[in-house]
């Protein structure tokens, strides 16, 4: 129940093209959805987060889409650069509990 | 406005050997939490200090002790070393627990 699930666990797209990351979670107490990004080397980064009382932010380039009937969420990236070229985890939280990650999903973006 | 800093950045160790690892949080926040990042894998919570205490424990065995400080500095402590603690270390911090959290670059722990 404390899972958070990610799909795909890795994504080639090309420049200017649309980048979709989907999660999936059971556990209806979390309140709270962040998308880190990661590069090599580096500590996770916060992108973008989102509260189940909204169906959609957005950020710049950056989507989040809220799918609370689902229990769904995702990460759309617009236009992308290769500079978004990154391991990206989404993640949910409980009030009072822990920050749970998924696992990962790499994200190719070619020139 | 300094970010979160850990050190060391990298760090070798062989087996039954115990490490220390710190951690400095962003400024103005007082809450600190630990995560051991495998290769290739999501972050997992290890634990969380707030007002010098542990009030968060994932599902790590007693090997991994912690320790906040007055200055909300943290430390993290694993004992008995295994192969399988080999990881990146990352340290979390936020405000009043409250999300969101900003994390370190994290210490490269290798053992061998």
């Amino acid at each position: 129940q404390q899972q958070v699930k990610q799909s795909p666990q890795s994504l080639i797209v090309q420049k200017g093209g649309i980048s979709i990351i989907n999660c999936a979670y059971e556990n209806t107490a979390f309140d709270y959805f962040p998308w880190y990004q990661q590069f090599p080397g580096k500590g996770p980064a916060l992108l973008i987060a989102i509260r189940p009382d909204v169906s959609e932010k957005k950020e710049g380039r950056f989507t989040i889409s809220f799918n609370k009937s689902a229990k769904q969420f995702s990460l759309h990236i617009m236009d992308s650069q290769p500079g978004d070229s990154a391991t990206y985890f989404c993640a949910a939280y409980q009030e009072g509990g822990k920050l749970i990650f998924g696992q990962g999903t790499t994200l190719q973006v070619k020139p | 406005d300094a970010g979160v800093t850990q050190s060391p950045t990298h760090l070798i160790k062989t087996r039954g050997q115990q490490v220390t690892l710190r951690c400095s949080p962003k400024s103005g926040h007082d809450t600190v939490s630990w995560y051991q990042q495998a290769l290739g894998q999501g972050p997992q919570f290890i634990f969380q200090y707030y007002e010098e205490e542990e009030r968060q424990r994932g599902n790590f065995p007693d090997r991994f002790s912690g320790h906040q400080f007055p200055n909300y500095s943290s430390e993290l402590n694993v004992n008995a070393l295994l192969l399988g603690d080999s990881a990146l270390y990352l340290c979390a911090s936020s405000q009043n627990r409250v999300q969101p959290q900003h994390f370190g670059d994290g210490t490269r722990l290798s053992i061998l």
